[in-house]
């Protein structure tokens, strides 16, 4: 298996702008979570998916953000409209019945 | 509400000098516990885990964790760094009851010296 796969690697977007990140559990994963990493507030956990269905999404900062899984291969974090401050790191993770999260190589987003 | 401490934000240690990291959390239930390793523009790697059974875990790279119920600690240890240690450092914990889902720590830096 080639691992969580992030796309894209950098996303550098203007403020007001839409911002789009993907991602691709590990198949057989039935926990996908979606996390922010920033010098201030280190690593934060955004939304979680349980068999594609969001479980708990008290980490979504507003309701600028949000989050879908339509299928079990893929997941995706929506920005709309971008703000300077969300610049940051976004990881995707995924686990299954081991409770191991492995963890994709993220996307480091700047708005301008 | 759960919380996971990491008391050193950055450590310095010589290659070849042994290395600990310290992890102290704040739950109500039996939590599993989890060290990470990051470098430099990657992802998160998962070093080791503790569920449950022996307290002194061994995992990747050569390092160990020991689970101390008492002092609500899960400290990881090396016994000699290489300079390919060098990186960031997050402790995580998850409860059952919580869906597993993971809180981590602010993390620690390390910094290996020649």
């Amino acid at each position: 298996d080639a691992g969580v796969i992030q796309s894209p690697r950098h996303e550098v977007t203007e403020m007001g702008q839409e911002v789009t990140l993907r991602c691709k559990p590990i198949s057989g994963h039935d926990y996908l979570f979606w996390y922010r990493q920033t010098m201030m507030r280190g690593l934060e956990l955004l939304i979680y998916f349980n068999n594609n269905v969001p479980i708990d999404d008290s980490g979504m900062p507003e309701d600028r953000f949000s989050a879908k899984m339509p299928n079990a291969s893929f997941s995706t974090l929506k920005i709309q409209p971008s703000e300077p401050r969300d610049s940051a790191v976004y990881f995707c993770a995924s686990s299954g019945v081991t409770l191991k999260a492995f963890f994709g190589q993220g996307t480091r987003l700047t708005v301008v | 509400a759960q919380s996971v401490t990491q008391p050193d934000i950055h450590i310095t240690v010589s290659e070849g000098a042994s290395l600990e990291l310290r992890c102290n959390y704040s739950y109500g239930a039996t939590p599993y516990l989890f060290w990470y390793v990051q470098s430099p523009g990657q992802g998160l790697q998962l070093l080791l885990k503790y569920f449950s059974g022996d307290t002194l875990v061994q995992g990747i790279k050569g390092f160990e964790a020991e689970f101390k119920r008492s002092q609500s600690s899960f400290n990881l240890r090396k016994p000699s760094v290489h300079w390919s240690d060098a990186a960031e450092y997050f402790c995580a914990v998850g409860v059952r009851s919580n869906d597993y889902k993971l809180s981590f720590g602010a993390g620690t830096t390390v910094t290996v010296r020649a």
